[in-house]
């Protein structure tokens, strides 16, 4: 249980257009999903909080016209980077909260995002 | 105040060692800290996790000490295998609506065999 499925995989794109990436909780319905990135060799860094219906929290520095999150169903959250440039291409990684007590953070399996 | 200090940032182990990873905290409000592993290209996977009102959990070979005076909780693997070989990351988190994770920087662990 508790599946959490990020579509694409990879993704290779060029500079200047807009690329969509979805995550999906499969066997769960998640009040709260979350976006991260994470470059080599580093931490995860939280970029935005996205509640159902609502819209997403952004972290401090991270620019919300360029990344754009919708978070329209129970099950389901995208995160639209815009105009890409090669300084986005990173690691994206969603997680879903599972409610209860103490809420627990169930991991997609991450996309890779290249520009050229 | 919201950081979680890792250490040590990596970390070289013989099969069958006792691996130990170390995370001290600022936050007291703090109240959930969740160990996750992450092996190269993957996301993270939720390794074992415990709450403040516990000193330790096991979970077959992993184990978390949690010191709640000293601000610190660590991860023990036991009979460390080729296998366990991975990135490992020690976070925290508030009771809360959002419950957003504050992640350590990571600790990449090696197992030789």
């Amino acid at each position: 249980g508790a599946v959490v499925s990020q579509h694409p995989s990879w993704v290779i794109c060029k500079s200047g257009t807009s690329v969509k990436i979805e995550c999906r909780s499969l066997d769960f319905q998640a009040t709260t999903m979350f976006w991260y990135r994470q470059f080599p060799k580093q931490s995860l860094m939280l970029m935005a909080t996205s509640n159902e219906g609502s819209k997403a929290t952004y972290e401090q520095g991270v620019e919300k016209d360029k990344f754009l999150i919708n978070h329209a169903s129970l099950t389901l959250s995208t995160l639209t980077v815009t105009s890409a440039h090669p300084e986005d291409s990173s690691f994206y990684i969603c997680s879903a909260s599972l409610s209860g007590v103490y809420n627990e953070q169930f991991f997609g399996p991450g996309t890779r995002l290249t520009v050229l | 105040q919201q950081q979680v200090k890792q250490s040590p940032q990596s970390l070289i182990v013989q099969k069958g060692g006792i691996s130990i990873i170390n995370c001290a905290y600022e936050n007291t409000a703090f109240d959930y800290f969740p160990w996750y592993q992450q092996f190269p290209g993957k996301g993270p996977a939720l390794l074992i996790a415990i709450r403040p009102d516990v000193s330790e959990k096991k979970e077959g070979r992993f184990t978390i000490s949690f010191n709640k005076s000293a601000k610190q909780f660590s991860l023990h693997i036991m009979d460390s295998q080729p296998g366990d070989s991975a990135t490992y990351f020690c976070a925290a988190s508030t009771t809360g609506s959002a419950r957003q994770l504050t992640f350590g920087s990571g600790t990449q662990l090696t197992v030789l065999p």
